[in-house]
């Protein structure tokens, strides 16, 4: 079972220049989430999802783009990188099925993250 | 909005016990804590809704007063392999579903 898997693993960019991190899993989970972390610090939510053609934004989208055409799917889009959007980028995604008081519990599974560095 | 994590940092010994604070100013739906190690992704340990304790594995625990927008982790008799960043993330009760992380507490166990 892969689990939640990101490709590539790192990369270097030219300011400027533009991107896709690719995210998928294979749990059929419904949520998907893209964190950043700065070195030394907290993960920032960029964008989320809580299903096949719905996205939301977070804490910190701008200069990013999201699309969920599947349920597996959620690839983050830089356009236009900036040295700013030195990161690591977590993908992680949850089974939240029910609403109200069935809500299940949304426990996050990550990926192994993608090292970017913009010079 | 972004919980607060007290303290940033800690150091033990093997086999003390350590407190990591968590609270936020909104009115939370869950508080979910992460640990996660240097270099790798965060990993789940638990999530509590509404208040109350919540046993995890080893000798973790947490408990959520809700009232107070208030969390707590407690690390007992804390082993070598407790060391990392420790994350609380909350969802709001106004917009659960975006789960916001705090900046995290660094701990150290060492022999």
């Amino acid at each position: 079972n892969a689990g939640v898997t990101q490709t590539p693993k790192f990369r270097i960019l030219k300011i400027g220049q533009s991107m896709t991190l690719q995210c998928t899993q294979d749990m059929n989970h419904n949520y998907m989430y893209w964190y950043r972390q700065d070195p030394g610090m907290g993960l920032k939510l960029i964008y989320y999802s809580v299903g096949a053609g719905i996205t939301d934004k977070g804490e910190v989208p701008n200069g990013y783009n999201v699309s969920r055409s599947t349920t597996e799917d959620f690839p983050l889009r830089l356009e236009l990188a900036a040295p700013s959007q030195t990161s690591v980028y977590f993908c992680a995604s949850s089974y939240v099925p029910g609403q109200g008081a069935l809500r299940a519990k949304n426990i996050q599974y990550f990926g192994a993250g993608t090292r970017l560095s913009v010079l | 909005q972004q919980p607060v994590q007290s303290p940033q940092a800690v150091i033990l010994r093997e086999g003390e016990d350590a407190v990591i604070n968590c609270s936020s100013s909104k009115a939370l739906y869950s508080v979910h804590w992460y640990r996660q190690k240097h270099g790798e992704a965060p990993v789940f340990l638990m999530i509590l809704l509404k208040g109350g304790e919540q046993k995890g594995h080893d000798k973790i625990s947490a408990s959520f007063n809700e009232k107070k927008q208030q969390s707590s982790l407690y690390l007992t008799a804390s082993q070598l392999s407790y060391s990392g960043t420790y994350f609380c993330g909350t969802e709001e009760k106004t917009s659960y579903d975006k789960v916001i992380f705090g900046p995290g507490t660094s701990l150290s166990v060492i022999p």
